[in-house]
C-alpha cells in the first residue's frame, strides 16, 4: 500500500464544473504539494500546505491533518485545466526535500 | 528568470556506458533532488540533498549516483546504466527557509539499449 494515494486516477469534465481531486496518506507528515505536470511533461508546483486551505485562483487546497487527507478543488473548470495532478508529502523527521508522491489523477476538460 | 535546467533533455545510450545528466539551478536553494517518472508507477524520488555534501538515499536509488560539491549543482550519475533505467527523470530545487514550493526542471528522457 502506498503511503500516498490519490483518487480517482482519471477524471473526465466538461466545462464549468466544479472538480476535486482527493489524497489520503498513511503517515505523519510535515507538509503536503500539489503538483501539475502537462500534457508535454513539465512540472509545476501549485500549493505547499501544512494545515488550513489555500487558494489561487481558481485553485483551492485544502487540508485535514487529524484524517490525514487533502483535497484539490478547481471551480468553474476549463479545456486549459486538463493535465496530470500529482499530490506529494514530505514525512515527519525527514527534510523538506524528502517527497513521496501519490500516483496522480488524469483530468480531461471536454468544451 | 528563476529556473532549473538539465541537460541533456534526450538521450539514447547503451548499456554499461557510463553517463552523467546535470542539474542546475539560478536561486540559491538549499534542497535539490533527483526523480524518475515511469507509466504506471509515477514519480519516484531517487537521491536528494539538504546542503552542499549532504545526500540522502530517496525510494529507489539502487544503480544511481550524486554529488553536491557545489550548492547550485546536483548532477545524476549512472556508472553503468541498464534497460530498466530507462526512464523520464526529473531534477527539482527547493528552499529551506520560505513557502518550499518547488521548482522542476524540464525533464530528462533517457533510453538505455
Amino acid at each position: 500500500k502506498n503511503e500516498v494515494e490519490q483518487s480517482p486516477q482519471n477524471l473526465t469534465a466538461q466545462e464549468g464544473e466544479f472538480i476535486t481531486i482527493n489524497c489520503s496518506y498513511s503517515v505523519g507528515i510535515s507538509a503536503l504539494h500539489w503538483l501539475q505536470q502537462h500534457p508535454g511533461g513539465g512540472i509545476v508546483s501549485l500549493f505547499m500546505l501544512s494545515s488550513g486551505k489555500k487558494k489561487h485562483g481558481r485553485l483551492i487546497a485544502t487540508i485535514n491533518i487529524q484524517e490525514k487527507h487533502s483535497s484539490l478543488h478547481i471551480t468553474a473548470s476549463h479545456p486549459r485545466d486538463s493535465a496530470v495532478y500529482i499530490c506529494a508529502a514530505t514525512p515527519l523527521g525527514t527534510s523538506g526535500s524528502r517527497l513521496t508522491f501519490g500516483e496522480g489523477t488524469q483530468l480531461t476538460v471536454n468544451p | 528568470e528563476a529556473q532549473v535546467t538539465q541537460n541533456p533533455r534526450y538521450l539514447i545510450t547503451v548499456t554499461g556506458k557510463k553517463l552523467t545528466v546535470t542539474c542546475s539551478q539560478n536561486m540559491n536553494h538549499e534542497y535539490m533532488s533527483w526523480y524518475r517518472q515511469d507509466p504506471g508507477l509515477g514519480l519516484r524520488q531517487i537521491y536528494y540533498s539538504m546542503n552542499v555534501e549532504v545526500t540522502d538515499k530517496g525510494d529507489v536509488p539502487e544503480g544511481y549516483k550524486v554529488s553536491r560539491k557545489e550548492k547550485r549543482n546536483f548532477p545524476l550519475i549512472l556508472e553503468s546504466p541498464s534497460p530498466n533505467q530507462t526512464s523520464l527523470y526529473f531534477c527539482a530545487s527547493s528552499s529551506r527557509t520560505t513557502t518550499g514550493e518547488q521548482y522542476f526542471g524540464p525533464g530528462t528522457r533517457l533510453t538505455v539499449t
